[in-house]
């Protein structure tokens, strides 16, 4: 089974709202990444998570906030976000160190920031 | 730095024919992985193919197949027996050692009926 999930599919937030994002997988990866997708470009990396420890953040601003409670899950916590974050967030996992590294994406979260 | 650089925005090809992707990179490593992924338009994005840099031999996965020229540091993807379903944005991507991916720009392919 290759499959990460990601809930919900859309996500419609005021700039006062607290949201928060969620991503599952049941491949035993040891790594898992959030991304943001801009229409029409490439993914940017946010955070990578490595063994349930923050590994990378991509100078993302606090607005955005990560948390991964186990090996499986993976959140985004999301609070007085811009319209200018209105995005497809994606997340991914991987085994981790030691291994090829290719990374299995989820469907997505797309959320729009009004 | 590491960047990846796909020159071709957008490219068609008709339906059972042969299309080719352009990938270039630049990177002082000697160790890494290069990843050609899909993404079709409001669809998850998918792995194509993936190729360790310390392979000679070109990968291959069905009508997928890839022109890794290492000293050129140029990693094209070629699409054989073109298909509807192949219709999508294609991204070329660079792994080495830090667990980040670099990704291209990506090319958008349209398949003519």
């Amino acid at each position: 089974d290759t499959e990460v999930t990601q809930t919900p599919k859309h996500l419609v937030m005021g700039m006062t709202n607290k949201k928060s994002l969620k991503c599952e997988q049941h491949m035993g990866h040891r790594a898992m990444y959030w991304y943001k997708q801009k229409a029409k470009k490439p993914p940017e990396l946010m955070f990578v998570y490595s063994y349930e420890k923050l590994s990378i953040n991509e100078s993302v601003p606090s607005r955005f906030s990560p948390e991964c409670p186990n090996s499986s899950l993976l959140n985004l916590h999301l609070h007085a976000l811009q319209p200018e974050d209105s995005a497809l967030y994606l997340c991914a996992s991987s085994q981790g160190p030691g291994t090829t590294y290719e990374q299995y994406f989820g469907p997505g979260t797309r959320l729009t920031v009004t | 730095a590491q960047t990846v650089t796909q020159s071709q925005p957008e490219m068609s090809v008709q339906e059972a024919e042969t299309v080719t992707l352009s990938c270039t990179y630049d990177t002082s490593e000697s160790d890494y992985y290069l990843f050609w992924y899909k993404q079709p338009p409001s669809r998850q994005m998918i792995l194509v193919i993936r190729q360790e840099a310390y392979k000679q031999q070109n990968a291959t996965e069905n009508r997928f197949s890839v022109n890794f020229q290492k000293a050129a540091k140029s990693f094209s993807l070629k699409i054989s027996d073109s298909q509807l379903g192949d219709a999508a944005m294609y991204f070329c991507a660079y792994r080495y050692r830090d667990d980040k991916i670099i990704f291209g720009k990506g090319t958008r392919l349209h398949i003519l009926p």
